[in-house]
């Protein structure tokens, strides 16, 4: 199983709200990624978990917040959004971060398209 | 700096005729090179990857690229294109730059359009 499951499909809200997207998968995979994307565009880093602590946060501002409650999930706390960013979000996992000739190729959820009005 | 280019917006293809997307990438070190596929509000999804041993790497759905060195390329190919192939492709690199350890991340290229015609 190569899932990588993700809810809501799509979200819309308010820049006062605070909503929550989810991502989860099966596969014992240690590490999990949040990224950003635009309409054909290549997506965009966010942030990197590996065995369930934050390695990489690209510089993202605080009104997203991220959270690795377990080893198979990863969710993505949103307050206070701008209408900039209204994007389609995309989780994803490998077996791990490492390089080299182990270089883990990354699997993706469906997305959350989210809408901010 | 790791970086990735996909010289192409669009590529066009007849049904049944072999189809060629490119890649060519510029990295610091040795060269881990990988191609996703995206359909139509979809996730990206896994095609092959280049890490070591045989230039000509084959993958999902009939897809295969090949690895050239001398000419810092890494071209998607399928002898015979599908309709359904049509999406939007993606090449990236391992951003794994001396001293900087195993972040995970990918560079990606900009996206090549492939629009399958039948």
């Amino acid at each position: 199983d190569t899932e990588v499951t993700q809810t809501p499909k799509h979200l819309v809200m308010g820049m006062t709200n605070k909503k929550s997207l989810k991502c989860e998968q099966h596969m014992g995979h240690r590490a999990m990624y949040w990224y950003k994307q635009k309409a054909k565009k290549p997506p965009e880093l966010m942030f990197v978990y590996s065995y369930e602590k934050l390695s990489i946060n690209e510089s993202v501002p605080s009104r997203f917040s991220p959270e690795c409650p377990n080893s198979s999930l990863l969710n993505l706390h949103l307050h206070a959004l701008q209408p900039e960013d209204s994007a389609l979000y995309l989780c994803a996992s490998s077996r791990g971060l490492a390089g080299g000739k182990h270089s883990y190729e990354q699997y993706f959820g469906p997305g959350t398209r989210l809408t901010v009005t | 700096a790791q970086s990735v280019a996909q010289p192409e917006d669009q590529v066009n293809v007849a049904e049944g005729n072999p189809l060629t997307v490119k890649c060519t990438y510029s990295v610091s070190g040795n060269p881990y090179l990988f191609w996703y596929v995206q359909y139509p509000n979809r996730g990206l999804q896994f095609l092959l990857k280049y890490i070591t041993g045989d230039n000509l790497v084959k993958g999902s759905y009939g897809f295969e690229a090949e690895f050239n060195k001398s000419q810092t390329s890494f071209h998607l190919k399928k002898p015979s294109a599908l309709v359904s192939d049509s999406a939007l492709y993606f090449c990236a690199v391992r951003d794994d730059l001396p001293g900087s350890g195993n972040t995970g991340k990918l560079i990606f290229g900009q996206g090549t359009t492939l629009q399958v015609k039948p």
